[in-house]
Formats: structure tokens, sequence, C-alpha cells
């Protein structure tokens, strides 16, 4: 099976602007979790999209929104940069069912935002 | 909060010693408990895991590690290093009661291995 993809692998931008990651689980994972990381703060989770509802969600402002489509993808979107938005975004699956799973990342988006 | 705590951030090792990684976590309830590792430009990947059962539990590449549910620890253990382990370590936590997708990770350890 193909794993995690997430697409670019790399982006820029300018503070106020804001972006679009994008996430493909494992074929038949049906939860994607959001994660971001940083130098200063290590891994911090975002939330967590099941059949296309958010299941869980992390201490993050508002301006972190994400959705799911019926297909599972998951897309991910901050809104307003700021300079400490920077990071490595990490997206992670499973298939969602009861405890007892394990997530298998993604090579994740380096967000640089100017 | 839950939280996990990682106590070592950087070690450095000689090939062959043998290696101990702390990590606590602050969760009375039924967890989940997951190492990770994160090789220098590559992404996330399980190192093994703990559900239930016996507490001793093997992952890849002659990784192990312990859960002692009196001291809230899941520390990793490998008798003998290599070179190619050189990379960051990070413990990870997850409430094992219900459906969560939510892993609380510890700050993580990089592990330098000197050949």
């Amino acid at each position: 099976k193909a794993g995690v993809t997430q697409t670019p692998r790399y982006l820029i931008k300018t503070r106020g602007q804001q972006v679009t990651l994008s996430c493909s689980p494992i074929s038949g994972h049906r939860s994607v979790s959001w994660y971001q990381q940083t130098p200063g703060q290590g891994l911090q989770f975002l939330f967590e999209y099941f059949s296309e509802t958010q299941r869980n969600k992390g201490n993050f402002p508002g301006r972190f929104s994400g959705r799911q489509f019926s297909n599972s993808r998951s897309e991910m979107n901050v809104s307003t940069l700021e300079l400490g938005d920077s990071a490595l975004y990490l997206c992670a699956s499973s298939a969602g069912l009861a405890g007892g799973e394990t997530q298998y990342f993604g090579p994740g988006t380096r967000l640089l935002v100017l | 909060a839950q939280s996990v705590s990682q106590h070592n951030h950087h070690v450095i090792l000689s090939e062959a010693a043998s290696l101990e990684l702390g990590c606590n976590y602050s969760y009375g309830g039924t967890v989940n408990l997951f190492w990770y590792v994160q090789y220098p430009g590559q992404h996330l990947q399980l190192l093994l895991k703990y559900f239930s059962g016996d507490p001793l539990v093997k992952g890849i590449k002659g990784f192990e590690a312990e859960f002692i549910k009196s001291k809230f620890s899941f520390n990793l253990r490998k008798p003998s290093v290599q070179w190619s382990d050189t990379a960051e370590y990070f413990c990870a936590v997850r409430e094992g009661s219900g459906n969560t997708g939510k892993l609380i990770f510890g700050q993580g350890t990089t592990l330098q291995v000197k050949p």
C-alpha cells in the first residue's frame, strides 16, 4: 500500500497570507490527524478528522482549520499567517476505529513564513 | 493536562554501547504508548507500541521498551547501538479509553552514535 502523502512538500508564504495543505491517507484509513512540529514546541496536535467530522481538536487559534472529504483526503488551512507559523506540518492516518490504532505519518509540508 | 516527558534531550554514544531513553507520562487512565523515530531527512516511523498485555514490547531494529504502570514510564532500550541509529526519538501517549487519534508527544531525544 502507498503511504501517507502530503502536498506540497515545501511552501514559502508571507505574513498575512493564507495557505492550504493537503494530505492523502493510506487507502482504507478514515482518520486523519494533523500535527505541527517546531524546534521550540516539538510535535503538537492540531486536530483529527474521521468520516468528514472533526473528532478532536488541539489548542491552536481559530486561524487553523481543516476539513475532510468523502474519500478521506484532508486539507488544513491557515489564515492570516504569522512568522511563528513556520513549521513542519505532519499528517497521520489510521483506520480510525476502536482504540488500539497505530498512526502512520507522512513526510510533512515545510512551511516558511517571511 | 496530559503531558509526556523525555528526560534526555541529547545523547551521544559510541557504537556497541547500550541505550536507554526515558519517557514518563502524566495520565492515570488507560493509555496506549508509542516510540517513533525520525531519521535525518526522513519522516516519523513507528519503532514499537504498547496497547495491553506483556509490558515488555519488542520493536523493529532490535529496540524494546518496558511499560511500568506504577512509574508511569515507558523507557526505550537497545543493548548495542549502531551508527545507523543516529536519529531523533519521540515517545507518544494516547488515551486508550476512546476513539481518538490524538497523540501527545514528548520533546524528543536526539541520539548521536559515533562510529
